[in-house]
């Protein structure tokens, strides 16, 4: 079974850009959230989805936002890029949104904002 | 709010040594725990967990045990190998903050020599 896949793997962006980052679930995974990995403040959570809807959201400004789609792809989108936004962006999927079910990783897109 | 201390790190320990990495975790109700561990540029990866207090979760040598009384999940592994060399993190998730939302430490890195 395929893991968790996300696009681009790397990507250069500079200050007041917008990116777009993807995640493909494992199949048959309706559970996605993303995760903002920096050396200063560690791991921290971004939202998550279930059926296209979000379900949480953490502590991030408006230039944050993301979606799923109904077959359970999500993207995740920052505008005017700051400085700060330079991260490994992670995206976990699992099969229900309950403590329960493991969720499963992807490898990370690493965003650098120059 | 609900929060994971873990110990700082790097850890560094000779081959077949004992490994202990220390976990406490503050959270309203009956948290879930889990150990993940990250190897270098790869996402995280799902080591053990635990549901409920006095639960022992297991993986590839390592153990941790769900303490309620010491709000502990502390991490051990017997004999370490050089391909334990990783960072791991101790986290939980929790009804009250609804449980795809995985609050991680801080991280803590393990180096091992031959």
């Amino acid at each position: 079974k395929a893991g968790v896949t996300q696009t681009p793997r790397y990507l250069i962006k500079t200050r007041g850009q917008q990116v777009t980052l993807s995640c493909s679930p494992i199949s048959g995974h309706r559970s996605v959230s993303w995760y903002q990995q920096t050396p200063g403040q560690g791991l921290q959570f971004l939202f998550e989805y279930f059926s296209e809807t979000q379900r949480n959201k953490g502590n991030f400004p408006g230039r944050f936002s993301g979606r799923q789609f109904s077959n359970s792809r999500s993207e995740m989108n920052v505008s005017t890029l700051e400085l700060g936004d330079s991260a490994l962006y992670l995206c976990a999927s699992s099969l229900r949104p309950t403590g329960a079910d493991e969720q499963f990783f992807g490898p990370g897109t690493r965003l650098t904002v120059l | 709010g609900n929060s994971v201390t873990q110990m700082e790190g790097p850890v560094t320990l000779s081959e077949e040594a004992f490994l202990t990495i220390n976990c406490t975790y503050t959270a309203t109700g009956y948290p879930s725990l889990f150990w993940y561990v990250q190897y270098p540029g790869e996402g995280l990866q799902l080591l053990l967990k635990a549901t409920k207090a006095d639960d022992k979760g297991s993986n590839k040598g390592f153990e941790a045990t769900y303490r309620k009384e010491t709000t502990s999940f502390h991490l051990e592994k017997g004999s370490v190998q050089v391909s334990d060399s990783a960072v791991y993190f101790c986290a939980l998730s929790a009804m009250n903050t609804g449980f795809q939302k995985l609050v991680f430490g801080t991280g803590t890195r393990l180096l091992v020599s031959p």
